[in-house]
């Protein structure tokens, strides 16, 4: 059973807009949640992240928004820029099981100039 | 500091072979991850490890994948034998308190 999902499998955006990533998650003892972003041929890197105790957490053009009567989280990027273009990963985390990371199946976005 | 190393970066080999993927971490991180990724499932954890003991190997497909971590400083991810559905990239990642790293991966291919 995927505890984590990203229903989108791509995104295509212009460039200068808004990108939104949207997570879904099943289990609501998650505390912590995180984006990750893949180029290809690499491993992912550490975009973003947000405690269950916040709702919004930003970094420059990157916010991630967590909505937990929803069980869901959103990134948005805004502007886009072509260099966004990846897959990102939605992940999401127990605070008692050592940092164990469950991944949703990636988003890849397309920014378009 | 060279991140996580990965070893090999692509793996040929015929079914029903042994297969071993290696991965250094960064020293000083406490905590080690495999994970598989699929075009299905997206980035699947297989097991992890903290301070070099096998803490949760549930997501280990079956008795066929098996991990080691003898010191710090290396693992490794062996499947024996291997099948065609076993393709895919594998990923090695360390870290501590979520900020993992992970390494640029193994791609398997199984024929």
């Amino acid at each position: 059973d995927q505890q984590v999902k990203q229903n989108s499998p791509s995104l295509s955006v212009q460039e200068g807009r808004i990108s939104i990533l949207n997570c879904d998650y099943t289990n609501s003892m998650f505390d912590y949640f995180l984006w990750y972003k893949k180029y290809p041929a690499e491993g992912p890197t550490f975009l973003i992240s947000i405690s269950s105790i916040k709702d919004k957490n930003e970094d420059g053009r990157f916010t991630v928004f967590l909505n937990k009567s929803a069980k869901h989280l959103s990134l948005h990027i805004v502007p886009s820029q072509p260099g966004d273009s990846a897959v990102y990963f939605c992940a999401a985390s127990f605070y008692n099981q050592g940092g164990k990371l469950i991944f949703g199946q990636g988003t890849e976005l397309s920014v378009k100039p | 500091d060279a991140g996580v190393i990965q070893s090999p970066r692509h793996e040929v080999t015929e079914m029903g072979q042994e297969v071993t993927l290696r991965c250094k971490p960064i020293s000083g991180h406490n905590s080690l991850f495999w994970y598989r990724q699929t075009m299905m499932r997206g980035l699947e954890l297989l097991i992890y490890f903290n301070n070099n003991v096998p803490i949760d190997d549930s997501g280990m497909p079956e008795d066929r994948f098996s991990a080691k971590m003898p010191n710090a400083s290396f693992s490794t991810l062996k499947i024996q034998p291997s099948e065609p559905r076993d393709s895919a990239v594998y990923f090695c990642a360390s870290g501590e308190n979520y900020g993992y790293t992970f390494g640029s991966g193994t791609r398997l291919t199984v024929v």
